[in-house]
């Protein structure tokens, strides 16, 4: 399996401030496509994980663009520009290269 | 706008077999695959196994030998069933579009 590390574990940001999450795999996540499957989600208190980055650095529908995705290969980073109260939660960094699918352990974000 | 509703029992006594169902509503199956997900505090999140309107099926190895995906396109449902049962499969269940989209989740839990 694909082992999936990301860092910090846990963050405490004052609002208005960036915030930077760093997501390891442990093999390539580019594919022969071209593409690199590697997606980053939000799991907000008491919701199921919501979609923000696709592909490295796709934003989904509907994402605040103060939500960006970078790397490749197997280095990868979610950064937000200014945090905000509502972006409160836990950060899953996830590769669906190969079989099964995995996930980061997860980074906490909270508000200082 | 696609919805994802699932169902089943949340308790379960050791050796007895979950059962879930996922309800895609406002839309229909397409070329996406459906997966499921579950979340225990111990393991994080697990991908469990993914099918796509044609029955075509993927599954963790981890979980394969108790695992039966299945779908229902007249029924716009797709469902799991996990044998065997034990502790160990206490977890939040999430039905998913992959990648984008998390139903609402559903705790088992195994107990005697």
């Amino acid at each position: 399996d694909i082992v999936m590390t990301q860092t910090p574990l846990s963050l405490s940001v004052t609002p208005g401030q960036p915030a930077s999450i760093s997501c390891k795999s442990s093999q390539s996540l580019l594919y022969s496509d071209g593409k690199t499957y590697l997606y980053w989600y939000l799991q907000k208190p008491g919701q199921s994980p919501q979609l923000l980055i696709y592909e490295v650095s796709n934003r989904f529908s509907g994402v605040p663009d103060r939500f960006s995705g970078s790397g490749s290969g197997t280095d990868f980073t979610l950064k937000i520009s200014r945090v905000e109260a509502e972006d409160v939660g836990v950060y899953y960094c996830m590769q669906s290269i190969q079989f099964p699918l995995t996930f980061g352990g997860g980074t906490m974000v909270d508000i200082k | 706008q696609v919805q994802l509703q699932q169902w089943g029992a949340g308790l379960l006594k050791p050796s007895e077999t979950l059962s879930l169902t996922c309800g895609v509503y406002g839309g229909s199956f397409g070329d996406d695959y459906w997966s499921w997900i579950r979340q225990s505090p111990g393991k994080g999140l697990e991908w469990i196994g993914e099918i796509n309107r044609s029955g075509s099926s993927n599954y963790n190895p981890s979980l394969k030998s108790r695992v039966t995906i299945s779908v229902d396109t007249s029924k716009n449902q797709f469902s799991l069933k996990l044998s065997s049962v034990t502790a160990a499969d206490t977890a939040v269940y999430y039905c998913v579009r992959e990648p984008t989209l998390w139903g609402q989740g559903t705790l088992v839990t195994v107990s005697s």
